[in-house]
Parts: C-alpha cells; sequence; structure tokens
C-alpha cells in the first residue's frame, strides 16, 4: 500500500531563518506531487505541483520554491522566512495516468513564524 | 477559470437527521469533481468523486454526493448524520480541459453533528 511522510510535525522559527519540508512517498512510482498551504484551519492554497523529477510549477508568487530531486521526495524550502509564512503545510500525490484521480494527503506540517 | 464555492462556513445537525454540505463550481471543460473530510490537525482524506455517469456518487462512511450539471453544483449527503461525522469538508474540482493536474479546493465548510 501507498504511504505518504511529511517531516517535521511541527516547526517553529524565526523570521528571516531558511525552512525546508520533505515529503516522501512510498509505495507508488511516477506520482504528481503537490504542495499545500492551509491558513487558519480553513481552504488550501496550491503552492506547487509536480508531475515528474524537475519539473515543478509554481501556483502562487512568493519567498518560496519547491524542488523534486527524486521520483518518490518533495522538497518545500525558503530562505528567509516572512510571517506571513506561517502556517499548515500539507504535502499530496496522485496517480498519473488521469486528471480524474484523487489526491492522497500526508499528515501536515505546522509551521509558527515568529 | 477555475473555482469551487462552498457558501455555507458551518453546518449544524443533529444526530440522526440528514445532512447536506453544499458546493458550487466552474471549471472549462468536463468537470471532475471530489469531496475530502479533514479531521482537526490531520491531512485531508479522500470522500469521493465524480467523473462521468451516474449523477449519485456514493462514497465512504456513508457519503454521497449528487451531481447537477445545470446547476453547477455537486452537493454532499448523508441520511443520518454521526457525532463523528463532526469535521471540516473540502469540495474540489479539476478541468478536463486544464493543463496539468491542478486541483482547486473550495474554503471549506465545518459541520458540527450534535448529539
Amino acid at each position: 500500500s501507498q504511504t505518504i511522510h511529511q517531516w517535521p510535525a511541527t516547526l517553529v522559527q524565526p523570521v528571516g531563518s531558511p525552512l525546508s519540508l520533505e515529503c516522501t512517498v512510498e509505495g507508488t512510482s511516477n506520482p504528481n506531487l503537490y504542495w499545500y498551504r492551509q491558513a487558519a484551519g480553513r481552504g488550501l492554497q496550491l503552492l506547487f505541483y509536480s508531475v515528474g523529477i524537475g519539473q515543478i510549477s509554481s501556483e502562487v508568487p512568493q519567498n518560496l520554491s519547491a524542488s523534486r530531486p527524486q521520483d518518490r521526495q518533495f522538497i518545500l524550502s525558503s530562505k528567509k522566512l516572512l510571517l506571513s509564512d506561517s502556517g499548515f503545510y500539507l504535502c499530496a500525490w496522485s496517480v498519473r495516468t488521469a486528471h480524474y484521480n484523487e489526491q492522497f494527503f500526508g499528515p501536515g506540517t505546522r509551521l509558527t513564524v515568529l | 477559470a477555475q473555482s469551487v464555492a462552498q457558501p455555507e462556513d458551518q453546518v449544524n445537525v443533529a444526530e440522526g437527521n440528514p445532512l447536506t454540505v453544499k458546493c458550487t463550481y466552474s471549471v472549462s471543460g468536463n468537470p471532475y469533481l471530489f469531496w475530502y473530510v479533514q479531521y482537526p490537525n490531520r491531512g485531508l482524506q479522500f470522500l469521493l468523486k465524480y467523473i462521468t455517469g451516474d449523477n449519485l456518487v456514493k462514497g465512504s462512511y456513508g457519503f454521497e454526493a449528487e451531481f447537477n450539471k445545470s446547476q453547477t453544483s455537486f452537493h454532499l449527503k448523508k441520511p443520518s448524520a454521526l457525532v463523528s461525522d463532526s469535521a471540516l469538508y473540502f469540495c474540489a474540482v479539476r478541468g478536463s480541459n486544464t493543463g496539468g493536474f491542478k486541483t482547486i479546493f473550495g474554503a471549506g465548510t465545518r459541520l458540527f453533528v450534535k448529539a
């Protein structure tokens, strides 16, 4: 069966510090991968998605970046965090074969920027 | 442009009563529609989806949703609510004509089921 891991689970960082959140998927190959941010326990904002190694689509201009160094690894980074980067970050994957495949979400990382 | 609207921030129902969580959408091409549920401090869990065919879709935990093309709606329903159904529910859409696999999520509806 497939599983998706995110770490760390929680993170408290000062403004201006760097960020690296990691997501890995097990039990599947060639997945689509996604990063979302959820503010205040409500709507999801799509940040990045990837259909293959090194292929990243950015949805929102911001000080965040994403990379996919391996097929089942997706990393969210920032060089300098802002207060507004606080939130709940969710990684997800879907089977690439069709547009109608549902997404499977990781447990999330709660980031607090102070 | 794709969009999803969940007009109710919160829905309150009594246990045992039927529940409905509303969703309307706008998309290019044929819509692929999804419902997800989120429990506190957890990731989202897939409930059900509409691709094509029968307008009534059945999913996990006794939930179902009805696709209405003319009203561009995809409301989530359950005949008899449980206290354990209390959670945050998200409607999502992906269009067959959109590039890539971008999915748009609604703002979410918080469901409270009272015993």
